[in-house]
């Protein structure tokens, strides 16, 4: 069965402090893999979209990468507005998303 | 360019009664999804659709769900004789083909009492 896990579960970090967040999956025929964000009480925003292993995606302060096993979602001197939950989702096939719990960051300023 | 739309947004129900929820997709998209988040839980696939044709609807419980995607007008979700372990956050998506990604409507949060 597909597994996308994603760690920390929550993140505290003050403004202007970078840091990481991973997502780490176990599935069989990758297509792609997603970043969403999603505030509190909103749907999914979508964010990136890698394809394959190596592949870097860069918005604002975010920035993706993917490699064979996982992808990292990494946050360059955050801000206050960037506080969300940031889910990772891998297709397996045409279609379906299998979503990880989701790593939710708060920013302090 | 108007994002997906979903209402109603809060939908309160007894236990036993119906829940109809409502999916309008993306202008241009024809390819539409229904995924729920329970509390505490991860958002998980329910059900995909193209218009009038159900394609994967493999994350549904088979009993009091249903779907579809009528050739006029928005996806309907809707659950019969709902019960307490139904309330969650439903979420649909769209997406112009299969290959793109899939881009979400603000939910409707369904509570049965």
């Amino acid at each position: 069965e597909d597994q996308v896990t994603q760690s920390p579960e929550a993140l505290r970090l003050q403004e202007g402090e970078s840091s990481s967040l991973n997502c780490s999956y176990t599935v069989s025929g990758l297509r792609g893999l997603f970043w969403y964000r999603q505030d509190p009480g909103k749907g999914p925003e979508f964010l990136f979209t890698l394809y394959s292993a190596g592949e870097e995606k860069e918005k604002e302060r975010l920035k993706a990468t993917l490699t064979k096993k996982e992808s990292f979602l990494h946050i360059t001197a955050p801000k206050p507005e960037d506080s969300a939950t940031y889910l990772c989702a891998v297709q397996v096939g045409d279609y379906k998303l299998s979503f990880g719990a989701g790593t939710t960051v708060t920013v302090r300023a | 360019n108007a994002g997906v739309m979903q209402n109603p947004r809060h939908l309160v129900r007894r236990r036993g009664q119906e829940a109809r929820l409502r999916c309008s997709p993306m202008k241009g998209h024809s390819h539409v999804y229904w995924y729920r988040q329970l509390p505490e839980e991860g958002l998980k696939f329910m059900v995909y659709l193209q218009k009038e044709n159900i394609i994967d609807e493999s994350g549904m419980p088979k009993e009091r769900f249903s779907a579809e995607f009528p050739k006029e007008g928005p996806s309907i979700l809707r659950i019969q004789q709902v019960v307490r372990g139904d309330s969650a956050a439903y979420f649909c998506a769209s997406s112009p083909n299969v290959y793109n990604e899939q881009f979400f409507g603000p939910g409707t949060r369904l509570t049965v009492l």
